[in-house]
């Protein structure tokens, strides 16, 4: 089985901090992807990778930024987090074959918190 | 761009009866389909797909949803739900071309004995 690790269950942060929050596959995914859920809104992209060091913006990447330094890990980082940056944060990945066709299997989230 | 419909954000239903939950999507090109379940704090899991072919698609825990193309909508079915089946489920919709997908606001289902 796929297993996307997210490394934190509830994170609590205050304002103006940098803040990290980190995935892993054990797969050897081509594709990483980060969503924030929000109630009545569903999931939004944030931002994916489809390689190592590439990265291209979701629908909402302001922000935030991503990191893909090797195959298996895929950062997203807040760069000076504020309040409405209090989310549900899911990490998923997917195998490259076939653009489209490859379901995509998610870690646990990380419930985030900024005070 | 596509864009993913789902008509109901709750579906109350006793235990035993039959569920259906409705989803449309809007796109100009061809699309696969998917219908994922998210059980209270965990992350989503994928119950079934559509690629192509057989327009009834069966999927993990007696689910099973019907792709209409003409209607433009991928509707989930159960004949008999248990109380196991409280969860969040959305639909979501992936371009033939494009490795994103595009999802629901998600339909919150409670069954009740």
């Amino acid at each position: 089985d796929v297993k996307v690790t997210q490394s934190s269950r509830y994170l609590v942060k205050r304002t103006g901090e940098k803040v990290f929050l980190e995935c892993v596959q054990d797969m050897d995914h081509e594709n990483m992807f980060w969503y924030r859920q929000d109630p009545g809104l569903g999931l939004r992209l944030i931002y994916f990778s489809y390689d190592v060091k590439m990265k291209e913006k979701g629908d909402i990447p302001e922000g935030y930024s991503v990191s893909r330094e090797k195959k298996e890990r895929f950062s997203l980082i807040l760069e000076s987090a504020s309040t409405n940056q209090t989310s549900m944060y899911l990490c998923a990945s997917s195998s490259g074959g076939g653009r489209g066709n490859q379901p995509q299997h998610f870690g646990d989230g990380t419930r985030l918190s900024i005070l | 761009a596509q864009s993913v419909t789902q008509l109901d954000s709750q579906v109350p239903v006793f235990e035993e009866a039959p569920v259906e939950l409705r989803c449309n999507y809007s796109s100009s090109v061809s699309v696969y389909l998917f219908w994922y379940v998210q059980y209270p704090n965990q992350g989503l899991q994928l119950l079934l797909k559509y690629l192509s072919g057989s327009t009834l698609v069966k999927g993990i825990n007696g689910f099973e949803a019907e792709f209409n193309k003409s209607q433009t909508s991928f509707h989930l079915r159960k004949p008999s739900v248990h109380i196991s089946d409280t969860a969040e489920y959305f639909c979501a919709v992936s371009l033939s071309n494009d490795y994103k997908l595009s999802f629901g606001a998600g339909t919150t289902v409670t069954v009740r004995a």
